[in-house]
């Protein structure tokens, strides 16, 4: 089993509706928590580093969230746009454990 | 300020080959981490250099090595290799280790045939 479970695997969404990608893992120790966007044939991009302490951390349109006692995080995406689509990849570091990633798709 | 390189972008060896990866960080970072990603295992992480020394190992077999030189470029070679082998190798950068923004480099994508 992974230790680090991203759902839903994929998701569909209109143009300017919102969306929640969800990751819980069990693996630890823990460093901190990332979430990464990856475009197709291109290398991931950093859009939220969490640490132990913090709940909540925004990029943008981009809102994670870290509970540490449930060990559950989130990245919540608001009024997506067609270029939000793309792969959205967990990590919790120090051992780095990734998620298979949830595959986002926005349709106009 | 140029992104973190990779070359070469595409690669094909046959089994039992070795192949050597370069990459480039971005100016002043120090630290290079290397990661295999494939459909079914998706990314896993190789290895972190910084400083020049190894710092951070991920679970992979000792024919996947590397190297960091005194201008942070770094190297990632793999001997012997296996049709499993194939995948897209990535590179990031940051300024220092763990806790840091890494930065991506494209990668390379090596077809083991």
């Amino acid at each position: 089993k992974n230790q680090v479970e991203q759902s839903p695997q994929s998701l569909i969404i209109l143009e300017g509706k919102n969306c929640t990608l969800q990751c819980n893992y069990t693996v630890s120790p823990f460093s901190n928590l990332r979430w990464y966007k990856q475009d197709t044939g291109r290398g991931p991009v950093s859009l939220t580093i969490m640490t132990f302490s913090e709940n909540t951390k925004s990029n943008g349109r981009y809102t994670a969230t870290l509970d540490a006692d449930t060990k559950q995080s989130s990245l919540h995406i608001t009024a997506s746009q067609l270029s939000d689509s793309a792969s959205y990849i967990c990590v919790v570091t120090f051992y780095m454990r990734f998620g298979a990633g949830t595959r986002l798709t926005v349709k106009p | 300020k140029a992104g973190v390189t990779q070359t070469p972008r595409y690669l094909i060896k046959t089994r039992g080959q070795q192949v050597t990866l370069s990459c480039s960080p971005i100016s002043g970072h120090r630290s290079v981490s290397w990661y295999q990603q494939t459909p079914g295992q998706g990314l896993q992480f190789l290895f972190e250099y910084f400083s020049e020394t190894q710092r951070n190992k991920g679970n992979f077999p000792g024919r996947f090595s590397g190297r960091q030189f005194s201008n942070s470029r770094s190297e990632m070679n793999v001997s012997t290799l296996e049709l499993g082998d194939s995948a897209l190798y990535l590179c990031a950068s940051s300024v220092t280790l763990a806790g840091e923004t890494q930065y991506f480099g494209p990668g390379t994508r090596l077809l083991v045939l």
